[in-house]
């Protein structure tokens, strides 16, 4: 059983378009991520959801739109696709332990999306 | 504001060497410090962590110190094997997110 999985895992499309990646996990997380990965490897933080709630919400132009139905997903839109935003995109999720922030992320295998 | 820096990469090495790939911090209060592996085409996977000065994280014949006076958080492993080859990141925690270095490939050759 994958503890986070991410859907697509490839996405190639055209600029204009728009496109969503699914994320799911089932370890009973409170909080949920997306991250960014450039092609040089670089991991930038976009969201952060925290049981359904905009945590973070990092300098991502506003084309990009989280979605958390429920704790255990969170899902990101993309309108508009432009070539800088082709990437690796992963979701992550953590738990807090007794209130606090442990650092302990899970990683899915990341969405890759490439605009053409 | 928290800042991590690691050595540039790639790192190659031949299998059985010792390894060490730097890391420097920048951070308020009082961090827990981590290094994550991704391996060719997954995603991150926590490799050790250290939550206070002097600790020790080790896992996988991997270790790490947290140097409080040096702020550092090096990793070291005494003999690498071709299986760790990807790419690895130091990073600190926040209030409520991590901040990553860059990512060092390390590359281990037969």
């Amino acid at each position: 059983d994958t503890a986070v999985s991410q859907t697509p895992k490839y996405l190639v499309t055209q600029m204009g378009n728009d496109k969503s990646i699914k994320c799911e996990q089932n370890l009973g997380h409170d909080t949920m991520y997306w991250y960014k990965q450039d092609s040089k490897k670089f991991l930038k933080i976009m969201f952060s959801y925290n049981n359904k709630e905009l945590i973070i919400n990092e300098t991502v132009p506003n084309r990009f739109s989280p979605k958390s139905p429920d704790k255990a997903h969170l899902n990101l839109h993309i309108n508009s696709l432009e070539l800088g935003d082709s990437a690796v995109y992963f979701c992550a999720s953590s738990q807090e332990l007794a209130g606090r922030y442990t650092g302990e992320l899970f990683f899915g295998e990341g969405s890759r999306l490439t605009v053409l | 504001g928290n800042s991590v820096t690691q050595m540039e990469g790639p790192v190659t090495l031949s299998e059985e060497a010792f390894l060490t790939i730097n890391c420097t911090y920048t951070a308020t209060g009082y961090p827990s410090l981590f290094w994550y592996v991704q391996y060719p085409g997954e995603g991150l996977q926590l490799l050790l962590k250290a939550t206070k000065a002097d600790d020790k994280g080790s896992n996988k014949g991997f270790e790490a110190t947290y140097r409080k006076e040096t702020t550092s958080f090096h990793l070291e492993k005494g003999s690498v094997q071709v299986s760790d080859s990807a790419v690895y990141f130091c990073a600190l925690s926040g209030y409520s997110t991590l901040t990553f270095g860059k990512g060092t490939m390390l590359l281990v050759s037969p």
